[in-house]
């Protein structure tokens, strides 16, 4: 069974410019999660959807994080303008239902704001 | 409202002694509470969750975990070190209407030959 893939591993960016990330999760795993792991910390969540839709985004800094699922399967995070305080890696994961469900994360985007 | 605390950010055993990495938490709800690994470059993996059965739980590569309500800890053991088990360590609580994960801060875990 293949992993929660995600890409790019590495970015590289200056302050105020965008960024995505792209997250494909299990096969069948309908609740997908975005995390943000900045260095020293354990990871925060940022977005919780299930399908398609947004459970939990209480913690996404709207005024520059956006995220989508579209389709219910694959999903994007973006960041526009990155501040400096964005790097971090950022981190998908999935899990086959929502609740007490076992969450499998990717290997994350590690993402520098110079 | 859901916390947890690791109490070490870094713990420094030798080849083939025990391991102890030590976690409380705080809850409003009937947690579960889960150990993560984290090691370099890759993704964070499930190494037990408890979710109100046994209260010592068994997970991968020996590790195991001892839920105490009364303590509100979850520590983590095993009780010989290898040398693959150098990595992050991260103690998680799931609870409230959406099952949210909170995370510890970590433990990073050295094992020394």
């Amino acid at each position: 069974e293949a992993g929660v893939a995600q890409s790019p591993r590495y970015k590289i960016i200056e302050k105020r410019q965008s960024v995505a990330f792209w997250c494909n999760p299990i096969s069948g795993h309908a609740t997908l999660y975005w995390y943000q792991q900045i260095l020293g910390q354990g990871p925060k969540l940022l977005i919780q959807f299930q399908n398609n839709g947004v459970v939990d985004d209480s913690q996404l800094p709207k005024d520059r994080f956006s995220a989508e699922r579209l389709k219910g399967v694959d999903s994007t995070l973006k960041i526009q303008p990155a501040k400096l305080e964005d790097s971090a890696v950022y981190l998908c994961a999935s899990s086959l239902r929502r609740l007490q469900e076992t969450q499998y994360f990717g290997p994350g985007t590690r993402l520098l704001v110079l | 409202a859901q916390s947890v605390t690791q109490l070490d950010s870094h713990v420094s055993v030798s080849e083939g002694t025990p391991v102890l990495l030590r976690c409380n938490y705080s809850s409003s709800y009937s947690p579960s509470l889960f150990w993560y690994v984290q090691h370099p470059n890759k993704g964070l993996q499930l190494l037990l969750k408890y979710t109100s059965a046994a209260t010592l739980v068994k997970g991968i590569n020996g590790f195991e975990a001892e839920f105490k309500k009364s303590e509100t800890s979850f520590h983590l053991t095993k009780p010989s070190a290898h040398m693959s088990d150098a990595a992050e360590y991260f103690c998680v609580v799931s609870g409230g209407s959406n099952y949210k994960l909170t995370f510890g801060k970590g433990t990073l875990l050295t094992v020394n030959p």
